[in-house]
């Protein structure tokens, strides 16, 4: 089925670990963005990418890196991973119709 | 900058009964909104949005908004609901209308709504 892929679903982390949050999309869109979502908060745009080799930074980037180098794949790196990380990521992205299209997410835990 | 308010945390209605779920943005730009619907556990999923045109925009499963620029609002209503639309509903801006070149979108901090039997 086309849509936004994530991997892996649920993430344990022990502080300090590093890992990367997959992101891979099948509907050749140019936009993609990774959104962290806290209770009550709603969701925060970490990330957004509106291209191949085209990056920049959201509302909340610090503790995260992207790289876009296909039209296709957005990872989301944690390279040092604190508690404050635990929280529920959402990978978006869109074509021209301005209707993003959500991932089911992947649950992170730092511990 | 923009922000969304969402001004009620928790909604609970009665089955049939019509509801309504308030939105207020502010921005310094033009702005794109939307609904968005996420079921436990799931992804979000797109209710409908305003680009520009008809200030009454009709979206999925009963669902419509209307867009009021004068007060900065875009409340989405129901006639009647159903058991199933028990769900967090959030509100979104982009400010893609201007422009600008960012991307991604600002939500509130979304409206639990709740159906009673």
């Amino acid at each position: 089925n086309a849509g936004v892929t994530q991997t892996p679903k649920f993430q344990v982390l022990k502080t300090g670990q590093s890992m990367t949050l997959q992101c891979a999309q099948d509907m050749n869109h140019e936009y993609m963005s990774w959104y962290r979502q806290d209770p009550g908060m709603g969701l925060r745009l970490i990330h957004y990418s509106v291209g191949a080799g085209i990056t920049d930074q959201g509302e909340v980037p610090n503790g995260y890196n992207v790289s876009r180098s296909t039209t296709e794949d957005f990872p989301l790196r944690l390279l040092s991973a604190a508690p404050s990380q635990t929280s529920v990521y959402f990978c978006a992205s869109r074509g021209q119709g301005y209707g993003y299209t959500f991932g089911s997410g992947t649950r992170l835990t730092v511990v | 900058a923009q922000s969304v308010t969402q001004l009620d945390s928790q909604v609970p209605v009665f089955e049939e009964a019509p509801v309504e779920l308030r939105c207020n943005y502010s921005s310094s730009v033009s702005v794109y909104l939307f609904w968005y619907v996420q079921y436990p556990n799931q992804g979000l999923q797109l209710l409908l949005k305003y680009l520009s045109g008809s200030t009454l925009v009709k979206g999925i499963n009963g669902f419509e908004a209307e867009f009021n620029k004068s007060q900065t609002s875009f409340h989405l209503r129901k006639p009647s609901v159903h058991i199933s639309d028990t769900a967090e509903y959030f509100c979104a801006v982009s400010d893609l209308g201007s422009g600008g070149g960012a991307d991604g979108l600002t939500f509130g901090k979304g409206t639990h709504l709740i159906i009673q039997p």
